[in-house]
């Protein structure tokens, strides 16, 4: 069964760093396209950043020079690493799997929720 | 860069049928979608992905009650025999190079 599982959210202070994880079981996360996306509160989803299957990145605007997406194949986990983290990064933030051939996201992990505050 | 647009809100009664509609923006009527439901407190959930012919392909155990469909540069999600838990918002996605983009988002009422 294919399963993603989020952690690492919590509160931090603005200007602080998270480091979110995403434990995947069920197929190896390097032989797919990973992606992270949020969902800040009362508002829609956003696309945060993808990592290919051959390691290539991309990131929104929004968090570009900020965040850095990577993976570890022997632990078979995706991260986010979130540095100088403002107010408006405050949100769920959901891993993903995307399709086979085609980017869209197939299967979703239950979501961790990052909130920057002081 | 393609932008998609959905109308905030629909309403349709239990047991009705409903036609959420999602619009790629003018020169990108070739590109495919996918719709996705996100139900409170849950995790998004993928529906269907649905090319500009009108074919799609559904995720893991989602009914026969949803279904796509596409016209020019309108890419539609439908639902029939409405249920409660079918309230929800839903959300297209795309895709271009080194970019997901999402639509605004649609806010299902079953009333």
């Amino acid at each position: 069964e294919v399963q993603l599982v989020e952690s690492g959210g919590g509160l931090v202070q603005p200007g602080g760093s998270l480091r979110l994880s995403c434990a995947v079981s069920g197929f190896t996360v390097s032989s797919r396209f990973m992606t992270w996306v949020r969902q800040a509160p009362g508002k829609g989803l956003e696309w945060v950043s993808v990592i290919s299957n051959g390691g290539t990145t991309f990131y929104a605007d929004s968090v570009k020079g900020r965040f850095t997406i990577s993976r570890d194949n022997s632990e078979n986990t995706l991260y986010l690493q979130m540095n100088s983290l403002r107010a408006d990064d405050t949100a769920l933030y959901y891993c993903a799997r995307e399709g086979v051939g085609s980017f869209y996201f197939d299967c979703w992990g239950q979501g961790t929720l990052v909130t920057v505050s002081s | 860069q393609v932008v998609l647009t959905q109308s905030p809100s629909a309403s349709a009664s239990l047991g009705a049928s409903v036609k959420l509609t999602c619009t790629l923006s003018s020169g990108h009527s070739s590109y495919a979608i996918a719709w996705h439901q996100k139900q409170p407190e849950k995790g998004p959930r993928f529906l269907l992905k649905l090319n500009s012919d009108g074919s799609h392909i559904k995720g893991d155990g989602i009914p026969d009650r949803f279904s796509g469909s596409s016209s020019g540069t309108e890419r539609y999600l439908s639902i029939s025999s409405l249920q409660s838990e079918d309230e929800a918002d839903y959300y297209c996605q795309t895709w271009g190079t080194g970019i997901r983009v999402f639509g605004g988002g649609t806010k299902l009422t079953v009333l």
